[in-house]
């Protein structure tokens, strides 16, 4: 069964700290995303990478810093964490076809800034 | 911001009802799709139709597509209570990137 896991479901940590939040695929996707989810907000795009090392800013970047060095990895980082970055997070990928195909979302990880 | 809109925000219906929700969306599009979260989960999709599609059906699902409107439908007949979810429309209006809209909250009630 294909799969995107993410590390954490549930997250609770301070401000000011450095917070990583790791999304591994099965499915050997190009296309990776991360994705916050406010309530009436819906879903905002953050990063996203199309290759390994290789990374493009979405609509709410900053704060935010992500990596990936291989394929199937894809991670999102918070270097000093703050109050306004509690959310849902969830991570996302598919095939690089020209034509963006289905998303396979993880099952999200809820992160607490205190 | 090019983000698509759902509507109603939230829909209550019983049992064997049809739900029927609507998305808006402001740039020409090269697809759009539907999905479904149920609640603290992720997405699972739904649903894709192209732009030049008018309408697609899977199951018990219904999507149209009017460009011309910009505006999308998705219609679940014969609804059951385990269709309680929310639902969001995604369009694709730049390759490999998806802006989904803010959501339907769909309860159905046994």
């Amino acid at each position: 069964d294909v799969k995107v896991t993410q590390s954490s479901r549930y997250l609770v940590k301070r401000t000011g700290e450095k917070v990583f939040l790791e999304c591994v695929q099965d499915m050997d996707h190009e296309n990776m995303f991360w994705y916050r989810q406010d309530p009436g907000l819906g879903l905002r795009l953050i990063y996203f990478s199309y290759d390994v090392k290789m990374k493009e800013k979405g609509d709410i970047p900053e704060g935010y810093s992500v990596s990936r060095e291989k394929k199937e990895r894809f991670s999102l980082i918070l270097e000093s964490a703050s109050t306004n970055q509690t959310s849902m997070y969830l991570c996302a990928s598919n095939r690089r076809t020209g034509d963006t195909g289905e998303l396979f979302f993880g099952e999200g990880s809820r992160l607490t800034v205190l | 911001s090019q983000q698509g809109e759902e509507d109603p925000q939230a829909l209550s219906i019983q049992e064997g009802e049809n739900a029927t929700m609507n998305c808006s969306y402001k740039t020409s599009i090269n697809n759009l799709q539907w999905y479904r979260q149920n609640s603290g989960r992720g997405l699972v999709h739904l649903i894709l139709i192209r732009s030049n599609e008018r309408e697609k059906h899977s199951g018990r699902l219904r999507v149209t597509l009017d460009t011309s409107k910009k505006s999308s439908s998705l219609l679940i007949t014969a609804s059951r209570a385990a269709d309680t979810a929310s639902y969001f429309c995604a369009t694709e209006y730049n390759t490999d990137k998806l802006i989904f809209g803010t959501g339907t909250r769909l309860q159905v009630f046994p």
